[in-house]
């Protein structure tokens, strides 16, 4: 099946720092890649559409200028959460289409103190 | 009334039994339909993929799809402990649609 890396696995940051996560679809070309955010037993939130080639699309309440997206080729997208705060502390999960199902990463911890 | 409806359970069962998962959906432009197996702190996993209404099967899993009662459901046969993690179901329109998760049901199988 397609597989969707993401890195890093998990990362601990201070308040007031930018943290970058790749996301990337290993064996398949993705046009469209999506960024999720999930907390503990709740389930999956979208966050932001990202499409190669262009500006992504985000969600009602996710600021953009605060979760930078980036999708720079068909197999690689990255989301940057700048100046990061507690408040985000959050499981973040990409997931990349193919054959009109998505395929997910496995996920990025962000821990910030 | 939310798109999609999952209860969210918890669900316990005993090693060996049959496991029935459902969700239920208001829009009727839904024609592809996905359940999604997700373990703690890891991103889900595609399990089941199905197009318009009827079963499929593969291996311990069956997914069904009845379009004209907007319900589908997600059967695991000889349940493991290993099964035990949250199912995600999901659809999504046709063209670029964005998909649409139920909230997942955690399931637990007890040795």
């Amino acid at each position: 099946g397609a597989v969707v890396s993401q890195h890093p696995s998990w990362v601990i940051c201070k308040s007031g720092t930018s943290v970058k996560i790749e996301c990337r679809s290993l064996d398949f070309q993705a046009t469209t890649m999506f960024w999720y955010r999930q907390f503990p037993k709740q389930s999956l939130m979208l966050m932001a559409t990202s499409n190669e080639g262009s500006k992504a699309t985000y969600e009602q309440g996710v600021e953009k200028d605060k979760f930078l997206i980036n999708h720079a080729s068909l197999t690689l997208s990255t989301l940057t959460v700048t100046s990061a705060h507690p408040e985000d502390s959050s499981f973040y999960i990409c997931s990349a289409e193919g054959d009109m199902a998505l395929y997910f990463g496995p996920g990025t911890r962000l821990t910030v103190l | 009334q939310k798109e999609v409806e999952q209860d969210p359970g918890p669900l316990s069962v005993p090693e060996g039994a049959i496991v029935s998962l459902n969700c239920t959906y208001s829009n009727s432009a839904f024609q592809y339909f996905m359940w999604y197996r997700q373990y703690s702190r890891k991103g889900p996993e595609l399990l089941m993929y199905t197009y318009s209404s009827g079963n499929k099967e593969d291996g311990r899993f069956t997914a069904q799809v009845d379009k004209s009662s907007k319900y589908i459901s997600l059967f695991i046969r000889d349940s493991q402990p290993s099964d035990s993690a949250t199912y995600l179901c999901a659809m999504r329109g046709s063209g670029n649609t964005p998909l649409v998760f139920g909230k997942g049901t955690r399931l637990s199988v007890i040795a």
